[in-house]
């Protein structure tokens, strides 16, 4: 199959920076995207990634290499709101995405 | 500007019985997906269209029906609930600019089968 593979949860402390992986299938993906998703709430869109290398956007970055099949998402100066999911999502040629289940980041003040 | 609503937001029901998930999109984007999200599990694709009249099953299209008449109107019907389909219902949309189709979704619908 096309399994994204992250962790299910990570702890970090406020002002920290912490870094989520994600892992996946080297065939089939032409994109990579992630989405952070707050308890009870929709998913929001963060970053995609295209071409291999980092993607810098304020306190949040994201970095991708297709020959490893391999991407994370940096976030600098921890902040309690940050608390919340992030989703890593593979974009597939017909515009699907596949989804992993999740990393929970839990901030600790 | 609302975006894309759905509703209900919340919905109970009984086994055996019709629903109607709703999602509308004021941005005239071409593409809607139907995700449901499931503890333990990542958002997994129900149905998605291209564009009106124009819809395709997803990784789990059993027991879902959906239409497209208009671009702004995506229902997703469970023609008979089950328990096994308790969970949460998210709507996105997209359009594919600059080589980029973001998908954009709304608040969700937290549907319980009883």
């Amino acid at each position: 199959g096309q399994n994204i593979d992250q962790p299910t949860e990570m702890t970090a402390t406020e002002g920290a920076i912490v870094q989520i992986n994600c892992t996946y299938q080297t065939s089939g993906f032409n994109g990579l995207f992630w989405y952070q998703q707050h308890a009870g709430e929709a998913p929001t869109f963060l970053s995609y990634n295209v071409l291999d290398g980092l993607e810098e956007k304020g306190r949040f970055s994201s970095f991708l290499s297709r020959s490893k099949g391999y991407s994370y998402l940096l976030l600098k100066e921890l902040q309690m709101k940050d608390s919340a999911s992030y989703l890593c999502a593979g974009r597939k040629s017909n515009y699907q995405l596949i989804w992993g289940a999740g990393t929970k980041l839990i901030i600790k003040p | 500007d609302a975006g894309i609503t759905q509703s209900p937001r919340y919905k109970i029901t009984e086994t055996g019985r019709q629903v109607t998930l709703m999602c509308h999109q004021t941005w005239s984007h071409s593409y809607m997906f139907w995700y449901r999200q499931d503890l333990g599990h990542g958002l997994r694709l129900i149905y998605y269209s291209a564009a009106a009249d124009i819809t395709d099953k997803g990784e789990v299209p059993d027991g879902y029906v959906v239409s497209r008449s208009k671009t702004e109107n995506f229902p997703l019907t469970l023609e008979s609930a089950t328990r096994s389909q308790t969970s949460v219902y998210f709507c996105a949309s997209s359009e594919r600019r600059g080589g980029q189709d973001t998908q954009y979704f709304g608040p969700g619908t937290r549907l319980t089968v009883l």
